[in-house]
């Protein structure tokens, strides 16, 4: 059974840093993409940033050059590194398993077919 | 941009029809996310017209020219909760803003 479990999250200070895990089981982290997707308090969706097969990051702008994925394949856990905090960031943020379709010419196409629970990270003086 | 309607009102046993709309949202592949109240989203669509394992079958997607629908057939009161469209666009997934749909 897939299974993704967030940790890390808490109350930090604007400009402070906080480190999220994702443990995962039932699949192997290396093996597939993985992504980061927040949701502020009442808000919607937003993806945050994947890393592939490979261990090349993508990020959206909301959060390039403050955050940063890795993962570690001997505890097949993805992590996300968030520096430089903002208000603006406060969110529960999950992790998801990245799905990922090839077609056309070079197309593809993600979605996410598994969620963690989600961790609440809030940005807060 | 992706964008949906605020919020769909159904009666129990009714036909739901959630939309997204998007410049030539048709040449892309679109995915549908369930979230219900304090829960993780989960996936109930993909490639447009496909259910994931688990999905019942009154839950059916298409996707032609600007939108792309998720209809549910014989809405339950279980079916109650925000539906997030999302597409997959320049190494970017962009979801819509959600629909909040209402079982009454």
């Amino acid at each position: 059974e897939v299974q993704l479990v967030e940790s890390g999250g808490g109350l930090v200070q604007p400009g402070g840093s906080l480190r999220l895990s994702c443990a995962a089981s039932g699949f192997t982290v290396i093996n597939n993409y993985m992504s980061w997707v927040r949701q502020a308090p009442g808000k919607g969706l937003e993806w945050v940033s994947v890393i592939d097969s490979g261990g090349r990051t993508y990020y959206a702008d909301s959060v390039k050059g403050r955050f940063t994925t890795s993962r570690d394949n001997s505890k097949n856990t993805l992590y996300l590194q968030m520096n430089s905090l903002r208000a603006e960031d406060t969110a529960v943020y999950y992790c998801a398993r990245d799905e990922i379709f090839h077609y056309g010419s070079g197309m593809s196409y993600h979605y996410f077919d598994y969620w963690g629970q989600g961790a609440l990270v809030t940005v807060s003086s | 941009d992706l964008t949906q309607a605020p919020s769909v009102s159904v009666s129990p046993g009714q036909t739901a029809s959630i939309t997204c709309s998007g410049d030539k949202l048709g040449d892309k592949y679109v995915s549908w996310y369930q979230q219900r109240p304090g829960q993780s989203p989960v996936l109930v669509m993909y490639q447009d017209k496909k259910r994931p394992s688990g999905i019942p079958e009154r839950f059916s997607g298409s996707n032609s020219g600007n939108t792309a629908t998720l209809t549910i057939s014989g809405t339950q009161a279980m079916d109650e909760a925000d539906f997030y469209c999302q597409v997959w666009d320049s190494s970017t997934a962009l979801f819509g803003g959600g629909t909040k749909l209402t079982v009454l």
